[in-house]
């Protein structure tokens, strides 16, 4: 069965800091990933998706991820943190077959001080 | 693009009544969407599949006969919660995808709080 991980229910980073939220998956094929974001009371946006091409992905507000199948990780980063960047994140895996389900981590709260 | 809209956006109603949902996708059309569960300070739950012209495929331990799917048409899928009590309040939120994961991925509606009183 598939499924993701998400390392630090919590994440705290001072304005400027590098931003590393860390995502694990287990799938038994090739997975599409992805990272969305919510900010509260809202749905969610999506940040980038790895969908078997380059492994490096670049998404939106100056986030990334690399896929890294020896280590299956998906982990997402930002250079330098932004105040605005503060929200919940959440690490994805499309199960491929049927009607391509999306499993959720459990979703890391990032917080972004001055 | 790709606009998945949701409404309302929130919704407070007294225990023992029924609310429904509505998960529109916009610019395209979608013969899947899938209805989520987030309980505060929580991750998703899928709670089932919804398929245009077809019945739901429900996940395990979510009673159909209190999540009421219908996808009529390639633009909407409506839950509706039956008779709602207030462990039912939650925040609800569907998807759907445009059908071109490499392209969109999935879209998402904007959620829909719910509190039962």
């Amino acid at each position: 069965a598939q499924s993701v991980t998400q390392l630090g229910s919590h994440v705290s980073v001072s304005e400027g800091a590098l931003v590393l939220l860390r995502c694990n998956y287990s799938s038994s094929v090739p997975p599409y990933l992805f990272w969305y974001v919510q900010y509260p009371n809202q749905g969610l946006q999506l940040l980038l998706k790895y969908t078997s091409a380059a492994t490096l992905v670049k998404g939106i507000n100056g986030f990334e991820a690399e896929f890294k199948k020896s280590e299956t990780s998906f982990h997402l980063t930002k250079p330098s943190a932004h105040m605005s960047d503060a929200a919940e994140y959440f690490c994805a895996v499309s199960i491929s077959g049927g009607y391509n389900k999306l499993i959720f981590g459990a979703g890391t709260r990032l917080a972004v001080h001055p | 693009g790709a606009v998945v809209s949701q409404h309302p956006s929130r919704v407070i109603c007294k225990s023992g009544t029924s609310v429904k949902i509505e998960c529109r996708s916009l610019d395209f059309q979608a013969t899947t969407m899938f209805w989520y569960r987030q309980f505060p300070k929580q991750s998703l739950m899928l709670m089932a599949t919804s398929n245009e012209g077809s019945k739901a495929t429900y996940e395990q331990g979510v009673e159909k006969d209190k999540f009421l799917i219908n996808h009529a048409s390639l633009t909407l899928s409506t839950l509706t919660v039956a008779s709602a009590h207030p462990e039912d309040s939650s925040f609800y939120i569907c998807s759907a995808n445009k059908g071109d994961l490499l392209n969109y991925g999935y879209t998402f509606g904007s959620g829909t709080r719910l509190t039962v009183v």
